[in-house]
C-alpha cells in the first residue's frame, strides 16, 4: 500500500547533539516532500520542502533534509539540537507531485531534548 | 505573509449541541481549504477539501451531514460539528492553499474541541 513511514515514534537526544529523523515513502513517482513541526497544542509549521533539483534542502531553524530516490527517503537532520526543538515532527508527501494533490502525513516522531 | 487563523482556539460544549469553527486566510486568497482532525499522539487525518463556492469533498468515512463545511469566500471556511458527541472531541486543524504550482498549504493553529 502507498504510505509515508516515520519509523521512530519517539526520539530523545541531548542538547547540542546531532539529530536525524527518518522518513520513507512508497509511491511510484517522486512525490513532493515536506517536513512540518508541531509544538504542543499548536498547528503545523513548514520546516522545508522538496519539489525537484538539488536533493539537499535547507530549511528554517537550522534544519536540512536530503532526498534519496534510491532509498525512497527524505530524512531530516540538524547538526546541533536546541532545547526549543522539542516537538512533534511530521513528514508529508503529495503523491506524484503536482499542484492539486493532497498532503499525506506520516504518523510523526516526537522529539525530546535532554539538557 | 501566508497566515491562517482559526477561531475559536478551544471550545467546550455539551453533547447534542453544534459548534462552528472558522478558518481564515489573513493575507492571501485561498482557492482551496482543508480540514484535518488529529487525535492525541496521532497524525493528521484529512477530513475534507473545499474549494471556494463549491461543495466540499469528504474523505471516506467522514460523515458530511455531521461535519458541515462551508467555503463561502476566498478567505473563509467554516466547519460545523452538528449534534456533537464526546467521540467528536479532537483537535481540528485547517489549512489553506493559494493555488499555483508549488502546492504549499499554510496551516492554522488548530481548535481544541471538547464535548462533555
Amino acid at each position: 500500500a502507498q504510505s509515508v513511514t516515520q519509523p521512530d515514534i519517539h526520539i530523545t537526544v541531548s542538547e547540542g547533539a546531532s539529530l536525524e529523523l527518518r522518513c520513507n515513502y512508497s509511491y511510484g513517482a517522486t512525490p513532493y516532500l515536506f517536513w512540518y513541526v508541531q509544538s504542543p497544542g499548536q498547528g503545523l509549521q513548514l520546516l522545508l520542502k522538496y519539489f525537484s533539483g538539488d536533493t539537499l534542502v535547507q530549511g528554517i531553524k537550522g534544519f536540512e533534509a536530503e532526498f534519496k530516490r534510491s532509498q525512497s527517503s527524505f530524512n531530516l537532520r540538524k547538526p546541533s539540537v536546541h532545547w526549543s526543538d522539542a516537538a512533534e515532527y511530521f513528514c508529508a508527501v503529495v503523491p506524484g507531485g503536482g499542484s492539486q494533490g493532497n498532503l499525506i502525513f506520516g504518523k510523526g516522531t516526537k522529539l525530546s531534548v535532554k539538557p | 505573509g501566508a497566515v491562517v487563523s482559526q477561531h475559536p482556539s478551544w471550545v467546550i460544549c455539551k453533547s447534542g449541541t453544534s459548534v462552528k469553527i472558522e478558518c481564515r486566510s489573513l493575507d492571501f486568497q485561498a482557492t482551496t481549504m482543508f480540514w484535518y482532525r488529529q487525535f492525541p499522539k496521532q497524525s493528521l487525518m484529512l477530513m475534507a477539501t473545499s474549494n471556494e463556492g463549491s461543495k466540499a469533498t469528504y474523505e471516506q468515512g467522514v460523515e458530511k451531514d455531521k461535519f458541515l463545511i462551508n467555503h463561502a469566500s476566498l478567505t473563509l471556511s467554516t466547519l460545523t460539528v452538528t449534534s456533537a458527541h464526546p467521540e467528536d472531541s479532537s483537535f481540528y486543524i485547517c489549512s489553506a492553499r493559494a493555488g499555483g504550482p508549488n502546492n504549499e498549504q499554510f496551516f492554522g493553529p488548530g481548535t481544541r474541541l471538547t464535548v462533555l
